[in-house]
Formats: C-alpha cells, sequence, structure tokens
C-alpha cells in the first residue's frame, strides 16, 4: 500500500540552526500538507501546497519557515533559524485529486531544539 | 475558517463497554469530516470520514460516526471498546481543499 514517507524520524537541533525536514508523498497525489503538533497538544495546520506554489498558511507559518518541492518527489519544510518553540512532531500528509478525497498523514518527524 | 471542539480532554471506560466521543465543528459550508487516531509516539491513522451522503459513516476497528448538521456534530461511537483502543482520538474538519483543522483530542484509557 503506498504510503507518506518522512525522514528523519527524529532530528535534534541547536537553537537557530536551519532544519530541513523531508517528505515523500505518494506518488500520484497532487496537494501537499505540513502539520505540526507540539507535545501533548492538537495537530496544528502549517501550509498546504499545489501547483507549485503555497495555497494556504497558517499564522503559524511565519517567515522564517518554507515550503519546497524541489524535483518530482520530495516536499521538504525548512525552518530558517529554530527556535526551543518549535520543537515538535512535523506532519507531511498529501492528497490525491478531487474533492471527496482524504491526505494520507506520514508516520512524522520529532524536532528537538536544543 | 474551520473550527473543531472535542469537549472531553480524557474519557476512562471498561474494557466492553460502549464508547462515544464528542465531536462538534464550525463550518460555514458542508464541512469535510474526520476522525484519526494516535497510538504513543506515532503517527494518525485514518478512522473514517464524512464528505456526503449517508451520515452514519463507518469505519474501520468496529468505530462509526454519525453526521448531525443541525447540532453540527460529528460523534465517534464503538458498541463494544478493546483495550488496543487506548490512543489519543482526534476529530477535524475540512473545507473542500481539504485544509484540515483538528480539534483538541481526546485520551481514551481502557480499563480492564
Amino acid at each position: 500500500e503506498p504510503e507518506v514517507t518522512q525522514t528523519p524520524s527524529h532530528q535534534v537541533t541547536q537553537m537557530g540552526q536551519e532544519v530541513i525536514l523531508r517528505c515523500v508523498p505518494i506518488s500520484n497525489h497532487l496537494y501537499f500538507y505540513w502539520y505540526r503538533q507540539i507535545l501533548g497538544q492538537k495537530v496544528e495546520f502549517l501550509v498546504s501546497f499545489y501547483n507549485n506554489e503555497i495555497s494556504e498558511k497558517s499564522e503559524i507559518f511565519d517567515d522564517q519557515f518554507s515550503v519546497e518541492r524541489p524535483d518530482g518527489s520530495n516536499f521538504t519544510l525548512k525552518i530558517r533559524s529554530t527556535k526551543l518553540e518549535d520543537s515538535a512532531m512535523y506532519f507531511c500528509a498529501s492528497r490525491e485529486r478531487g474533492m471527496n478525497t482524504e491526505a494520507f498523514f506520514g508516520q512524522g518527524t520529532r524536532l528537538t531544539v536544543v | 475558517a474551520q473550527s473543531v471542539t472535542q469537549p472531553d480532554i480524557h474519557i476512562t471506560v471498561s474494557e466492553g463497554a460502549s464508547l462515544e466521543l464528542r465531536c462538534n465543528y464550525s463550518y460555514g459550508a458542508t464541512p469535510y469530516l474526520f476522525w484519526y487516531v494516535q497510538s504513543p509516539g506515532q503517527g494518525l491513522q485514518l478512522l473514517l470520514k464524512y464528505f456526503s451522503g449517508d451520515t452514519l459513516v463507518q469505519g474501520i476497528k468496529g468505530f462509526e460516526a454519525e453526521f448531525k448538521r443541525s447540532q453540527s456534530s460529528f460523534n465517534l461511537r464503538k458498541p463494544s471498546v478493546h483495550w488496543s483502543d487506548a490512543a489519543e482520538y482526534f476529530c477535524a474538519v475540512g473545507a473542500y481543499n481539504n485544509d484540515m483543522r483538528f480539534g483538541a483530542g481526546t485520551r481514551l484509557t481502557v480499563k480492564p
């Protein structure tokens, strides 16, 4: 069964460093998403991406965040200068074309900023 | 913008007992509704979804949910809970483009 793959599963970084979280969506999917879950809290929408551009972003997704689809398979989330409060689980999701389709989630990347 | 309220932060039920997890949503148009389950340290697994049609939807692991437009609710039910159902459950509402908003989650504990 096709699945969304995220790497790494766990990343530790120092405050102020840049991190790139990687996702390989399901191959025929066209819509891509990043969500964040701070430990013990709810899952929060960060950004959606379609047709090589951001279609919607939340207030959390400020200038330190960026997304990219550098080739036909990867979808990345970059955090430019990490802060302690960026420590969270980051989930990538993808969805195929069509209105009545659900998003499939990856297993997540746990980011720890020290 | 859409939003979701899960009124119960934590629920404890005995194994074999029935379960209902509450979810209320706010959205100006016809919502897309989802229930996800998350085991500790794991990702999000889709239990069931509602897009349109029959308001009672069946999902995996014996779960079902009923969409009630008049109450803006999408409660999750299971007639007999198993110990393996202990997890965190998230209700989510999506717009037509599926940009979902999640509720705060309900943690389910199952007593032997």
